[in-house]
Formats: C-alpha cells, sequence, structure tokens
C-alpha cells in the first residue's frame, strides 16, 4: 500500500534552515509528482511545489520561491524540502502528497 | 491565481441529514477539482478526483458534481465519521489552490 512518512515534528531556530523529509513506499517512487503543502490556521491550505522524482524536474508557487527548494533522493524513494531563512511565519504542517495519497504532515516549529 | 471560494465555511447538520457543500471557481477549471477531507488528528484523505470520481475506498454516500463554475461535494446521509473538515483543491493551473474549507458539526 502506498505510504508517504514524515517526521511528526521539527523544532529549528529563526534564521536557520531546515530540510524536511517524505519516505514514499508501496510504489514506484520515479512515477509520480510529489507536492509539498504548508497549512496554517490562518492561511489555510497553500500549495508550496511539486517534483517529478524520474527526472527531477519542479515546479514551485511563486510565493515559495526563494523559500522552499524540493528535491527527491532516487536511491531510497524520499522527497526533500528544505526551507531557508525561517521565521515564526513559517511555522506550520507540512504535508506531502502524491495526487492521491498525504503524507501525515510534520508540525515545523520556528522558536528560539 | 485561481480563487476558490468555498461555502459555507461551517455546517451545523444532523445524523442521517443531507448537505452539499460548495466551491466557485474564479476561472475555468474544468473537471480539474478535488475534495479532501481532514481529520481533526491532521490525516488528510482524497474523496473525489476530477469533479465526479470516487476514490476507492470511500462510502458512496459521498458524491460530487459540477454546475458552471461551481463544484459541489454532496454526502447523501451524514454518518458520525463525516463531521470533520472539507476542502476543495483546483489543479487545473499553477499554482494549485485550495478552498479555505468547510467545518462540518454534529448538530
Amino acid at each position: 500500500q502506498v505510504q508517504l512518512q514524515q517526521p511528526g515534528a521539527e523544532l529549528v531556530k529563526p534564521g536557520a534552515s531546515v530540510k524536511m523529509s517524505c519516505k514514499a513506499s508501496g510504489y514506484t517512487f520515479t512515477s509520480y509528482n510529489m507536492h509539498w503543502v504548508k497549512q496554517t490556521p490562518g492561511q489555510g491550505l497553500e500549495w508550496i511545489g511539486a517534483i517529478y522524482p524520474g527526472n527531477g524536474d519542479t515546479s514551485y508557487n511563486q510565493k515559495f520561491k526563494g523559500k522552499a527548494t524540493l528535491t527527491a533522493d532516487k536511491s531510497s524513494s524520499t522527497a526533500y524540502m528544505q526551507l531557508s531563512s525561517l521565521t515564526s511565519e513559517d511555522s506550520a504542517v507540512y504535508y506531502c502528497a502524491r495526487e492521491d495519497y498525504w503524507g501525515q504532515g510534520t508540525t515545523l516549529t520556528v522558536s528560539s | 491565481d485561481i480563487q476558490m471560494t468555498q461555502s459555507p465555511s461551517s455546517l451545523s447538520a444532523s445524523l442521517g441529514e443531507r448537505v452539499s457543500l460548495t466551491c466557485r471557481a474564479s476561472q475555468d477549471i474544468g473537471s480539474s477539482l478535488n475534495w479532501l477531507q481532514q481529520e481533526p488528528d491532521g490525516t488528510i484523505k482524497r474523496l473525489i478526483y476530477a469533479t465526479s470520481s470516487l476514490d476507492s475506498g470511500v462510502p458512496k454516500r459521498f458524491s460530487g458534481s459540477r454546475s458552471g463554475s461551481d463544484y459541489s461535494l454532496t454526502i447523501s446521509s451524514l454518518e458520525s465519521e463525516d463531521f470533520v473538515d472539507y476542502y476543495c483543491l483546483q489543479y487545473a493551473s499553477s499554482p494549485l489552490t485550495f478552498g479555505a474549507g468547510t467545518k462540518l458539526e454534529l448538530k
């Protein structure tokens, strides 16, 4: 069965970067786009971007260009999202998702 | 960006009742709309894809339809596990955009 495994939580200091992971199993990793979505109480659900692990092609929401970088490791079937120059505005739940399956989300807390 | 206006933001209903939630697209999205369900623990599940196709394992009391730029999710007879949050998602155009959500509450 398709599974997308994400760490439950990350705690990072302001100004730092974080690299979140999403380990895929149960399907051919290189054949499906992997999307990343941010959820906050104020802004709701926001699409950050997507990567096609088969060839590394990426597509970003203009709002998150410069903030998020999407990569994928075919050898471990893991997608990554790096967020840089973190502020409190980046505190949120971040989901990875295939078109039809979603991970459980990683809660990012940016705090000193 | 395409705006998805979802209504109502909250809905109070009874067990067994029939309810409909709606998303209105600001531009033509054709049939490129999904409905998602979010549980209180954050778990997100896709219920409907391409406006009206039911995902595998989703109960048949859920259905999706379109009328012009209005897209609807209908639950024919509410069960206790249906009282959670619902979102629409358009994927016709980048960036993908979501509705603001509907919280379904037990009356």
